[in-house]
């Protein structure tokens, strides 16, 4: 299994563009999750999805939007970057029935 | 906000010490959780243990929970120089949420 995968690794964008960062795993795992990662700071829940079809809102949603249209992938699309946006975005997955994520490799964005 | 409070918020020591770290928290959890980031890298899971749980082994790795005080323990034995990484606690509040603390950061020196 490749686990949770994410592209890009790496990505700058200006303000007011858009973009989509990849998500995807295959471990046939229900719930997924995005989190951002802010220098000296822990993460914190943008979104998340219990199932293909569903999904929630974490604790700074704002500016970001998701879709789970089938259980491996997990898209956030940023809408209108800016430079609040710039921080490295993580990618997470829990089997249903446990409580323990899988995280990726991780997204560095700038936003200039 | 931050639910989790981690201290100290960076810990260095010698190789074959032990680490302590520690996390509080503010509100009712299902469980507690201690993940490890290596720098640049995504975070993996190191042991959970349930609001029902004071006390849990993994190896090298023994964590303690007191829910009277919201507050949790890691403990790292005898410390190798890969155990160098951040240390974050997360309380999962239901709903498989999980809040972070904002994390150890532990130095092992040679």
């Amino acid at each position: 299994n490749a686990g949770v995968t994410q592209t890009p690794k790496f990505q700058v964008l200006k303000t007011g563009q858009s973009m989509t960062l990849q998500c995807a795993q295959d471990m046939n795992h229900e719930y997924m999750s995005w989190y951002r990662q802010d220098p000296g700071m822990g993460l914190r829940l943008i979104h998340y999805s219990v199932g293909a079809g569903i999904t929630d809102q974490g604790e700074v949603p704002n500016g970001y939007n998701v879709s789970r249209s089938t259980t491996e992938d997990f898209p956030l699309r940023l809408l209108s970057a800016a430079p609040s946006q710039t921080s490295v975005y993580f990618c997470a997955s829990t089997p249903q029935g446990r409580e323990t994520q899988y995280f990726g490799p991780g997204t560095r964005l700038l936003v200039l | 906000s931050q639910q989790g409070e981690e201290d100290p918020q960076a810990l260095s020591i010698q190789e074959g010490e032990n680490a302590t770290m520690n996390c509080s928290y503010k509100t009712s959890i299902n469980n507690l959780q201690w993940y490890r980031q290596n720098s640049g890298r995504g975070l993996v899971h190191l042991i959970l243990i349930r609001s029902n749980e004071r006390e849990k082994h993994s190896g090298r790795l023994r964590v303690t929970l007191d829910t009277s005080k919201k507050s949790s323990s890691l403990l790292i034995t005898a410390s190798r120089a890969a155990d160098t990484a951040s240390y974050f606690c997360a309380t999962d509040v239901g709903a498989q949420k999980l809040v972070f603390g904002q994390g150890t950061r532990l130095t092992i020196n040679p």
